[in-house]
Order: structure tokens, then sequence, then C-alpha cells
């Protein structure tokens, strides 16, 4: 497709259980970023990635959050032992290259950890 | 501390009627500043990007104007129509992107 997807679009976790998200960026866009967007608020930025390398990585909340994009393509955002406070929507982006960029944003992951 | 505050909160309007979301900032240093509209369930979708030098941009019936000396900005939103009823977030760029909460705009018939 031409822009970003991300599945799946809805996942429900018992607490403690391990989830991943992933992201397809629009090909060819050497950025990707991933956010985290509570009910009701902005997205919050977890991490940076450009091509495979994850340079910034100071928004994420815990070390339960782990991220890759081991090809510098598809990203998979991994959480650990999920908490009830890491229900949110999980939103991935991409952009050509860098921050200056525009950034399109995926329709996102709803999590919800029961 | 990079901050980002929008206001309203929140706005509810008529079919056909004009308003104006407001957007302050603290980021330093600044790149560019965008607006954002997210529909319900779907990722944010930019309505226009401003760099220092630009006051204004528009995009139909969407007008952004930016002061850089009093770090303010504003979105227009020209005779509105009920699809316009969204989240409507601005960013501001500088090392990193700072997201404001959002204004939650209801256009009523």
């Amino acid at each position: 497709g031409a822009g970003v997807s991300q599945s799946p679009r809805y996942k429900v976790a018992k607490r403690g259980q391990d989830v991943a998200l992933r992201c397809d960026p629009i090909s060819g866009h050497v950025s990707l970023f991933w956010y985290q967007q509570a009910l009701g608020q902005g997205p919050e930025f977890l991490t940076y990635f450009q091509n495979e390398a994850q340079l910034d990585k100071s928004g994420l909340p815990s070390d339960r959050f782990f991220a890759e994009r081991p090809e510098g393509s598809v990203s998979t955002l991994k959480i650990q032992r999920t908490q009830q406070e890491d229900s949110a929507v999980y939103l991935c982006a991409s952009s050509v290259q860098g921050l200056s960029y525009e950034q399109y944003f995926g329709p996102g992951t709803r999590l919800t950890v029961t | 501390k990079n901050q980002v505050e929008q206001s309203p909160q929140s706005l509810i309007i008529l079919e056909g009627k004009n308003c104006t979301l407001q957007c302050n900032y603290t980021v330093s240093p600044f790149s560019n500043l965008r607006w954002y509209k997210q529909d319900t369930g779907r990722g944010p979708v930019s309505l226009t990007i401003m760099t220092f030098s630009e006051n204004t941009k528009s995009n139909g019936r969407y007008t952004a104007t930016l002061d850089a000396d009093t770090k303010q900005s504003s979105l227009h939103i020209t005779a509105s129509q009920l699809s316009d009823s969204a989240s409507y977030i601005c960013v501001v760029s500088g090392y990193a992107l700072n997201f404001g909460k959002g204004t939650s705009l209801l256009v009523t018939p």
C-alpha cells in the first residue's frame, strides 16, 4: 500500500502478557517513529529509527518496552509483562529522513490490557 | 522544559461558522510548527507546516499563523463542515517533536 500500515489494529492482552506491535513504513522512508497516545491526549514520543539504527529511545517508559528495525524497514514494538497503564493507542510514523520532513502516520494499534 | 499548550481543550460550533484554535509553545531551538488533524480511530494527518520565517500558510479552509517572537500559533477554520469534527494537534519541532494535547472540535448541524 501507499501509506503506513500497522498490525494488529486492536490487541487485548491480559496483564503480564507480552505483546508485539508491527509497523510497515512507507517504502523508501528512512526514518521511523513510535508514539504512545493515551485516551484524550496527544501522542507522546517513544523512539526513533534512522534506517536500522535506533537514534533516540528516550521516550520509552520502562525497560519493558523494546523496539527494533533490524533491516531498516519494518519495525516491531514489543512490550513485555504488560501492565494496565500500557493501555493506549500506539502510533507509528515514517518520514523521508529525520525530523525536518513530513511524518506520515499509520492508523495505530489500540492496546487494551485487562 | 519544552512545552506545547493548546486551547481550548474542546470546542463545539455550528456548521458553517468559523473558529480559531490556539497553540503556545516554549520549545527551543525551534525548527518548525505543524498542525495535524486526527479523526477518531485514525492516525494524525498533516494540515500545515511552517518554519521560522513563515507567518501564515493556508490549506483550503484551514489557515495557520505563526508568531515566532511571541511563540504563538493559531489554526483558523473557515466555513466549518461536519467533517471538520476531529482533534487538532499542534506539534513543534526542535531537537525532537513536541506534541500538544490537542483541541477536540465538534461541528454540529
